[in-house]
């Protein structure tokens, strides 16, 4: 069964540093996305693409996050400059259709 | 601000029992309503969709949809084990793509 994959498993970097995290959405879909669930806390939305362009953003998604499909199958997430808040589990979700929207294994970033 | 609001739980129901799992949601022009099943360290697992006021059963897996009340709830038939985790509800608006998430019920099923 197709899935979404995400690289790497977990990421550990210094505050102030850029970090890029991959995801290689399932290959039919269209829609992507990216969440993130603070430990113990609710998964929070930051970001859908459709179409080579934004569709969406919370209030999360600041200048410090961007995104880019740089290929046919690639989708990342960059965050330029980290803060210690930034520590979460980033999922990576894709949908054929909008809504019906399928997880990746996540990353586990850790600003330190 | 878009609410989607579950009681955290835990749930406890012995094995064979059923389930009953409950959320509100807030935006009353909310469309689109999911449950997801999430292992504790995993990611979210799509389990079940519903889009329209009813039941809609899948295996041992009903959801059910009330947009009049701002209620969607998922029933577990037969509970097993393996069914303990956390699940959370998530709503869409029609304003957009993104998915809300409740904070989740704990579910634990005791053998």
């Amino acid at each position: 069964e197709p899935e979404v994959t995400q690289t790497p498993s977990h990421q550990v970097t210094q505050m102030g540093q850029e970090v890029i995290l991959r995801c290689v959405p399932i290959s039919n879909h269209l829609y992507f996305y990216w969440y993130r669930q603070i430990l113990g806390q609710k998964v929070e939305f930051l970001v859908s693409f459709y179409n080579n362009e934004i569709s969406e953003k919370s209030e999360i998604f600041d200048d410090q996050f961007s995104v880019e499909r740089p290929d046919g199958s690639n989708f990342t997430l960059k965050i330029r400059s980290t803060k210690l808040e930034d520590s979460a589990m980033y999922f990576c979700a894709s949908s054929e259709v909008p809504y019906e929207q399928y997880f990746g294994p996540g990353t586990r970033l850790t600003v330190t | 601000q878009k609410e989607v609001e579950q009681n955290s739980g835990p749930l406890s129901v012995p094995e064979g029992a059923i389930a009953s799992l409950n959320c509100t949601y807030s935006d009353r022009v909310s469309q689109s309503f999911f449950w997801y099943r999430q292992y504790s360290g995993k990611s979210p697992e799509l389990i079940m969709s519903i889009y329209s006021n009813g039941d809609k059963e899948d295996g041992r897996f009903t959801a059910q949809l009330n947009k009049a009340s701002q209620y969607v709830s998922l029933l577990i038939r037969d509970s097993q084990p393996s069914d303990s985790a956390t699940y959370l509800c998530a709503v869409n608006s029609n304003a957009g793509n993104m998915l809300t998430f409740g904070g989740g019920t704990r579910l634990m099923v005791k053998p």
